[in-house]
């Protein structure tokens, strides 16, 4: 049971340059997330699925784009990159009914540079 | 204002003391996460609560919902604890299961 895997861990971009970071999960759950961290703030949403074919905007969606094809994986794509979106991004799964058992599970992190 | 505060922000303590990490916030919630980041990185979960208090090992979670507040303790500190903690707080209804994360304590342990 791998949890949530991320890949790549490392990467570095040119302004304008694309990219798509993907997210698995083995735990059969049904919601997904998408994060970025950046020095002296909170993890912020980028956004989020709460199933298989739906997505929607978290907090900080603009520049990018996601997917949600197979219940397992999601999908991260910058479609030209800019300075401003160098980060550290998190993608977290949850099982999304039982409020009890929501705990979110983190995936290792991605390590995006973009000069 | 941050809708989730941490303090202290920086916290530097010798082996052996007892740490306390405050988080408060301004919304209602339906619960509240405590997180560990080490430094590699990975984020774990520590806790999840929405009332009253929780005890894992030398760590212990509280939450006072009437004064939105949560503090979390750490007993017999030592230097493999040093990593951020992270407060986060999930709404009511329209905020679905969606995480409110506040910017994290940095604490470092001394031997």
């Amino acid at each position: 049971n791998a949890g949530v895997t991320q890949t790549p861990k490392f990467r570095v971009l040119k302004t304008g340059q694309s990219m798509t970071l993907l997210c698995a999960q083995d735990m059969n759950h049904e919601y997904m997330y998408w994060y970025r961290q950046d020095p002296g703030m909170g993890l912020r949403l980028i956004h989020y699925s709460v199933g298989e074919g739906t997505t929607a905007k978290g907090e900080v969606p603009d520049g990018y784009n996601v997917s949600r094809l197979k219940k397992q994986n999601f999908l991260l794509g910058l479609e030209s990159a800019a300075p401003s979106q160098t980060s550290v991004y998190f993608c977290a799964s949850s099982y999304s009914v039982v409020w009890s058992s929501y705990e979110q599970y983190f995936g290792p992190g991605t390590r995006l540079t973009v000069t | 204002k941050n809708e989730v505060e941490q303090s202290p922000q920086n916290l530097t303590a010798q082996e052996g003391e007892f740490i306390t990490i405050n988080c408060s916030y301004s919304v209602g919630i339906s619960a509240l996460h405590w997180l560990q980041q080490h430094p590699g990185g990975g984020i774990v979960s520590l806790f999840m609560l929405s009332s009253g208090k929780k005890k894992h090992g030398r760590l212990i979670a509280t939450i006072n919902i009437q004064e939105k507040h949560s503090s979390l303790h750490i007993t017999a500190s030592h230097p493999r604890d040093s990593a951020v903690y992270i407060c986060a707080v999930r709404g009511h209804l329209e905020y679905g299961n969606k995480l409110v994360f506040g910017a994290g304590t940095i604490l470092r342990v001394k031997s």
